[in-house]
């Protein structure tokens, strides 16, 4: 089992375009949730996703949006990209249920310049 | 408001000496409190729970629920502890996702 797998690692994008990271969660996780991490500080909640449906939302403009699939992967969609966007970007997974453990992937590095 | 605050950027410490990683949270329920660590060119993974009440790599953290707090402790600091640690609280109303402190690196030094 790869665990939780983002691509692309790094990538660069100017001011004002989208982007799209994504995201294959663990094996026999249903659960997608997203994270921003700026430079020197903690990851910060972006949104979560169950059964192809956002449940959950941190305090992100709507120019962030999310997609899941019927096999449970995901996508994390940005538009109008800001020079403040810069972060990596991190997939965390988990299975069902509310004790089971979160597993973060590597993350997508992403730089606007 | 849910927050996690860890005043330590930076701790450094010798090998054999004690080390604890300070972390307090503010949040209106009853969290659950987590310790994330990221080793160098590692992902972020789980070190400890407090619900699981067990030691982990030889750490430890106790929740006092009176002083907030959810501190990191291990007796005995090895060189390969160095690394980033995070305290993160999950709350019932927060489906589950973390709220992150800002991280403390640890550097062990020989």
């Amino acid at each position: 089992d790869a665990g939780v797998t983002q691509s692309p690692t790094h990538l660069i994008k100017t001011r004002g375009q989208q982007v799209t990271l994504r995201c294959s969660p663990k094996s026999g996780h249903d659960t997608v949730s997203w994270y921003q991490q700026a430079l020197g500080q903690g990851p910060q909640f972006i949104f979560q996703y169950y059964e192809e449906e956002e449940r959950q939302r941190g305090n992100f403009p709507d120019r962030f949006s999310g997609h899941q699939f019927p096999n449970y992967s995901s996508e994390l969609n940005v538009n109008a990209l800001l020079l403040g966007d810069s972060a990596l970007y991190l997939c965390a997974s988990r299975g069902a249920g509310s004790t089971t453990e979160a597993f973060f992937g590597q993350g997508t590095r992403l730089t606007v310049v | 408001a849910q927050r996690v605050t860890q005043p330590e950027k930076l701790l450094s410490v010798f090998k054999g000496a004690p080390v604890e990683l300070k972390c307090n949270y503010s949040y209106s329920g009853s969290p659950e409190l987590f310790w994330y660590v990221q080793y160098s060119r590692q992902r972020l993974q789980l070190l400890l729970r407090h619900i699981s009440r067990e030691s982990i790599k030889g750490f430890t953290a106790d929740l006092n629920k009176g002083e907030t707090s959810f501190h990191l402790k291990k007796p005995f600091a090895q060189e390969e502890d160095s690394a980033m640690y995070y305290c993160a609280l999950s709350g019932n109303n927060y489906g589950q996702n973390f709220v992150f402190g800002p991280g403390t690196r640890l550097s062990v030094l020989p």
